[in-house]
């Protein structure tokens, strides 16, 4: 069956442009995460929706980062004014649920901010 | 920050069991063993995940000592494709999974 897709696969942005990154969750899957990499990094906790509410967004670096699901199924994470240091790889994943339920993650949208 | 320790790296022969360690003594009652793997360029992929009893799946067994306070992944027939990053992470409940940097894993022809 259909994974977690993430669009577009590459994106190449100049410092102070606006980018919007797409994640297509599992069909039926209640959770939602965001998760960024940084090369040699492991992930790291960006946000979390359960349906469409966003019940955490601890892991947001600053305000210019935000992230909607407004029908609880795809989610967009948008990134205003990018800078340099948000060159990474975005990670989305979806679970059942948020309890002990695996995620499953997409292979990602890698950033690049020149 | 990561609850987890785990060897920045290690090799295993191709055909061989790898057993990837992980210490996490710092794991509460409620907290579950998960283990991700992620290869070059794709997102991480789901492996196993426990509590207190070893679990075992078609992909790999998870030994968790009685204390909790370590365990074990074992892939029993490594192969080239077993070639990747290997996240252990203690978590769950109502919390999102925080990952540590892993252990990258080369099987080795």
């Amino acid at each position: 069956g259909a994974g977690v897709s993430q669009s577009p696969r590459y994106k190449v942005a100049k410092r102070g442009q606006d980018v919007a990154l797409r994640c297509d969750p599992i069909s039926g899957h209640v959770s939602l995460f965001w998760y960024q990499q940084a090369l040699g990094q492991g992930p790291e906790f960006l946000t979390y929706f359960q349906n469409e509410a966003q019940l955490d967004k601890s892991g947001l670096p600053s305000d210019r980062f935000f992230a909607e699901r407004p029908e609880g199924s795809v989610s967009t994470l948008k990134i205003q004014r990018t800078q340099q240091e948000d060159s990474a790889v975005y990670l989305c994943a979806s679970s059942v649920l948020l309890t002990n339920s695996p995620l499953h993650f997409g292979n990602g949208t890698r950033l690049t901010v020149t | 920050d990561a609850k987890t320790t785990q060897p920045t790296s290690m090799d295993c022969a191709e055909g061989r069991a790898a057993n990837l360690p992980c210490n996490h003594s710092t794991i509460s009652g409620n907290e579950y063993v998960y283990w991700y793997r992620q290869i070059h360029s794709q997102g991480p992929q789901y492996i196993i995940h426990g509590l207190k009893n070893n679990e075992t799946n078609e992909m790999a067994s998870l030994i968790i000592t009685e204390d909790r306070k370590s365990s074990t992944l074992i892939l029993p027939h490594a192969t080239l494709r077993d070639t990747a990053v290997y996240y252990c992470i203690v978590g769950g409940g109502n919390t999102p999974l925080v990952f540590g940097k892993g252990t990258r894993l080369s099987v080795i022809a």
